[in-house]
């Protein structure tokens, strides 16, 4: 069984930590993605890697940074966390568009982390 | 700019057809139509999608209008564990993000 899995469920943190969000994946996926989902405002993507040690800004990438030395692990990093930064954090994963696949862009998800800050 | 328009929430019985509608009256050429879904407190997940042909899988099926303006998504026999948040999204073949709207809430109840 395929499988997303993100190292907290709820994490909370004090404005001005650092903090950091794992992600690991066990599909040898190339692409992986994090998200915020907000009550009102959906899914938004904040960065995304095509391939390891590879990174790209997404919609609202102010006030993150992310990791990506190995295939299977993304990491998402608040260097000075905020209390608009509360939200839930999804990770996903999909294959690299383009190889023959009958699931044609199909992003996998983790369970979620809600974070807090306080 | 919405490119999908969803009910905000519907209700369904248990054991009978749950059938969301999606209207995307704007869609390229190029997009698919992607269903996924998202239970309470979980991450989305995969459902459906299809281009223009009509599809079908374990979980559900996709009925796709031949002008390709609206679709529905089709659970045959909804229980419990389907109600959730069900989103339909246009994407091309190798966009990477995912925009999900509001979605429809589904209920099914006993």
């Amino acid at each position: 069984d395929v499988k997303v899995t993100q190292s907290s469920r709820y994490l909370v943190k004090r404005t001005g930590e650092k903090v950091f969000l794992e992600c690991v994946q066990d599909m040898d996926h190339e692409n992986m993605f994090w998200y915020r989902q907000d009550p009102g405002l959906g899914l938004r993507l904040i960065y995304f890697s095509y391939d390891v040690k590879m990174k790209e800004k997404g919609d609202i990438p102010e006030g993150y940074s992310v990791s990506r030395e190995k295939k299977e692990r993304f990491s998402l990093i608040l260097e000075s966390a905020s209390t608009n930064q509360t939200s839930m954090y999804l990770c996903a994963s999909r294959r690299r568009p383009g190889r023959r696949t009958t699931i044609y862009n199909e992003q996998f998800f983790g369970p979620g982390t809600r974070l807090t800050v306080l | 700019d919405a490119k999908t328009t969803q009910p905000p929430s519907m209700d369904c019985a248990e054991g009978r057809a749950a059938n969301l509608p999606c209207n995307h009256s704007t869609i390229s050429g190029n997009e698919y139509v992607y269903w996924y879904r998202q239970i309470h407190s979980q991450g989305p997940q995969y459902i459906i999608h299809g281009l223009k042909n009509n599809e079908t899988n374990e979980m559900a099926s996709l009925i796709i209008t031949e002008d390709r303006k609206s679709s529905t998504l089709i659970l045959p026999h909804a229980t419990l564990r389907d109600t959730a948040v069900y989103y339909c999204i246009l994407q091309t073949g190798t966009a990477s993000k995912l925009t999900f709207g509001t979605g429809t809430r589904l209920q099914v109840t006993l």
